[in-house]
């Protein structure tokens, strides 16, 4: 089982409608969770970050956490062509706290 | 501000060769954290270093090495190159580490190394 699991998609979904991504992780000890965007070519960009169990927004962006289930996940609403990238969850494992283990990331394709 | 900053941004070496990545953090951040990314996988952690003292070191060979200045700025070195390390080098400042969490790292743009 790997350590932080994504579907690798991709995931084609129309302009406006809302893409859902999930993630899930093996160590019931992880604190931290994040999401990184990273387009073609260029370096991944922080765009969440979640701690507690619940949901947090910003903007268009809501993080989920549900550490009884070991799943995160990632809602963008309104989706913009824009937003066509590839999208990095990444977790801080245990007592391993400055080292980020990222999943294979999800390709999201928005299609206007 | 200033992102973090990294040099070179492409680089072409030999197998057997040796080479240093640079990193310079966000001014403030104490933390530098190296990764590689190869094409189609997510970036897998290579070291970390905080107050310049190695915090955390990943499943790499000792081929890899890497240290911190007193500027908080780094250096990766690799030895004896193989056609393996072809990847993208990333390095992310934060600004600390505190009790259970970790605080949010961001990348530099990156080094694209190329060994033939």
């Amino acid at each position: 089982q790997k350590e932080v699991e994504q579907n690798s998609g991709p995931l084609s979904v129309p302009e406006g409608a809302i893409a859902s991504l999930n993630c899930t992780y093996s160590d019931r000890g992880s604190q931290s969770f994040f999401w990184y965007r990273q387009y073609s070519g260029k370096s991944p960009e922080l765009i969440m970050s979640i701690y507690s169990n619940g949901d947090k927004e910003d903007g268009r962006f809501t993080a989920q956490l549900n550490k009884a289930s070991q799943y995160v996940s990632l809602l963008i609403r309104d989706s913009q062509p824009s937003d066509s990238a590839t999208y990095l969850c990444a977790v801080t494992l245990g007592t391993s706290y400055g080292k980020l283990t990222f999943g294979q990331g999800t390709i999201l394709t928005v299609h206007p | 501000d200033a992102g973090v900053t990294q040099s070179p941004t492409h680089l072409i070496k030999t197998r057997g060769q040796h080479v240093t990545l640079r990193c310079s953090p966000i001014s403030g951040h104490k933390s530098v954290s190296w990764y590689q990314q190869v094409l189609g996988q997510g970036p897998q952690f290579i070291f970390q270093y905080y107050e310049k003292e190695e915090r955390g070191r990943g499943n790499f060979p000792d081929r890899f090495s890497a240290r911190q200045f007193p500027n908080y700025s780094s250096e990766l070195n690799v030895n004896a190159l193989l056609l393996g390390d072809s990847a993208l080098y990333l390095c992310a400042s934060s600004s600390r580490q505190s009790g259970r969490y970790s605080y949010e790292q961001y990348f530099g743009p990156g080094t694209r190394l190329t060994v033939t």
